[in-house]
């Protein structure tokens, strides 16, 4: 069975720092792009980041780039998000992703999420 | 990068009527070299994170029951609900996964009249 459990998330003052990490298991997690989606209370889903199965490539969306870094280990079957200078407006449940089987930008598995609350 | 738009933002449908989502993109997500259109549907329960239930725009996700259907091309696409159940309730979103930034239509809230 596929889950994927993320952690790492809390309370963080604007500026500030805070590194997610999610622990994939069920399947060859080194075989699949895995991706973070975000979803700020009572508002739609966005696309964060995704990482390619070996870890050489990276995609970022405009919001968070060069703010946030997307990293794997695949030794340790985690994945993880780096957030650093965090804004107010990043204030969202944090999900993890399994890259799909039918196309690796597309997801077929989530995690359950993890908040991430950006405030003084 | 891809826009996805999703119309309605909400509806209201009795029990059993069919249920409508329409989700357009702002270019052509069908690859020419397969064929195929790189649109998924999700549907999101509150507190739940979202389940796939269409990809490559009409294929149902195994265990998905059939009175969800996908269909459309190029740059509009349709989620039918034939017979909506009061498990249906939840929001639906389209997402392109044709190119990077794989964005997502802002949601369509679906509940029982």
């Amino acid at each position: 069975e596929v889950q994927m459990l993320e952690s790492g998330g809390g309370l963080v003052q604007p500026g500030g720092s805070l590194r997610l990490s999610c622990a994939a298991s069920g399947f060859t997690f080194s075989s699949y792009a895995m991706t973070w989606v975000r979803q700020a209370p009572g508002k739609g889903l966005e696309w964060v980041s995704t990482i390619s199965g070996s870890g050489d490539s990276t995609y970022y969306a405009d919001s968070v780039k060069g703010r946030f870094t997307i990293s794997r280990d695949n030794s340790e079957n985690t994945l993880y998000l780096q957030m650093n200078s965090l804004r107010a407006e990043d204030t969202a449940v944090y999900f993890c992703a399994k890259g799909a089987n039918w196309g690796w930008r597309g997801v077929d598995y989530w995690g359950q999420g993890n908040l991430v609350t950006v405030s003084s | 990068d891809i826009v996805m738009t999703q119309s309605p933002d909400s509806l209201a449908v009795s029990l059993g009527e069919r249920a409508t989502i329409n989700c357009k993109s702002s270019q052509s997500v069908l690859s020419s070299s397969n064929n195929k259109n790189y649109l998924v549907w999700y549907q999101q329960k509150p507190g739940q994170p979202p389940k796939v239930l269409i990809y490559w725009a009409s294929t149902r996700e195994s265990g998905v029951p059939d009175r969800f259907s996908g269909s459309g091309s190029g740059t509009d696409f349709t989620l039918t609900i034939s017979s909506l159940q009061a498990e249906d309730v939840a929001v639906y979103y389209c997402q392109q996964y044709y190119t990077t930034p794989s964005a997502f239509g802002q949601g369509t809230k679906v509940e029982i009249k």
